[in-house]
């Protein structure tokens, strides 16, 4: 069975400083790998996706990430963060093939001091 | 708007009454899920449809649960006999068939159970 795990709950940046969320998956081959940002009262919106190819994805709103297959990573960068990317970050991994059905890590909540 | 949306955004029902929340998804989009999420955790799925079948359903989703999408487009979920662990955010997404990956979000039905 698939899983994520991310082990910060909490992450406190300045505005303006760089930012790495952590991400880790369990599944037995490639998987589908996916951020998603959910702001206070909003749905999910989906920041940027791996399938295959380069291991460095881009997304939307400045954010990148880096599939580290030997490390079984998934890790969210954003160079330089702004105050209203303050929001709850999900990791998520969808099986290839078959249903796809996205599970989803617990999610790590982003605070932005100004 | 054309995106993925969900009705009531917020229900409070006392224990032991009958809800039902409808999902209208983005009209080209075949492939629908429902998913649970409960306060600090991810998502979690409970069931997926592809058309009007109902392909998958989660352990999570008892015999008080019930989800339905006839026709193909809409989509309800109904919970019966309600119970106070019932209290979530009830997410519904939908995606295209080709577009793996990118399923898009409704703001989600918020339960309160009293």
């Amino acid at each position: 069975a698939q899983s994520v795990t991310q082990p910060d709950i909490h992450i406190t940046v300045s505005e303006g400083a760089s930012l790495e969320l952590r991400c880790n998956y369990s599944y037995g081959a490639t998987p589908y790998l996916f951020w998603y940002v959910q702001s206070p009262g909003q749905g999910l919106q989906l920041l940027l996706k791996y399938f295959s190819g380069d291991t460095l994805v881009q997304g939307i709103k400045g954010f990148e990430a880096e599939f580290k297959r030997s490390q079984s990573s998934f890790n969210l960068r954003k160079p330089s963060v702004h105050w209203s990317d303050a929001a709850e970050y999900f990791c998520a991994v969808g099986a290839q093939g078959g249903s796809y059905i996205p599970t989803f890590g617990r999610g790590t909540s982003l605070i932005v001091h100004p | 708007d054309t995106g993925v949306s969900q009705d009531p955004r917020h229900k409070i029902t006392k224990r032991g009454q009958n809800v039902t929340f409808r999902c209208d998804p983005i009209s080209e989009h075949n492939r629908l899920y429902w998913y649970r999420q409960t306060l600090g955790q991810g998502p979690e799925f409970l069931t997926y449809f592809q058309n009007e079948a109902q392909l998958e359903k989660s352990r999570l989703l008892s015999d008080r649960f019930s989800a339905e999408r006839p026709k193909g487009s809409f989509s309800t979920l109904e919970i019966q006999r309600t119970e106070q662990g019932d209290s979530a955010m009830y997410l519904c997404a939908s995606r295209a068939a080709a577009r793996l990956g990118e399923a898009f979000f409704g703001q989600g039905t918020r339960l309160t159970v009293v």
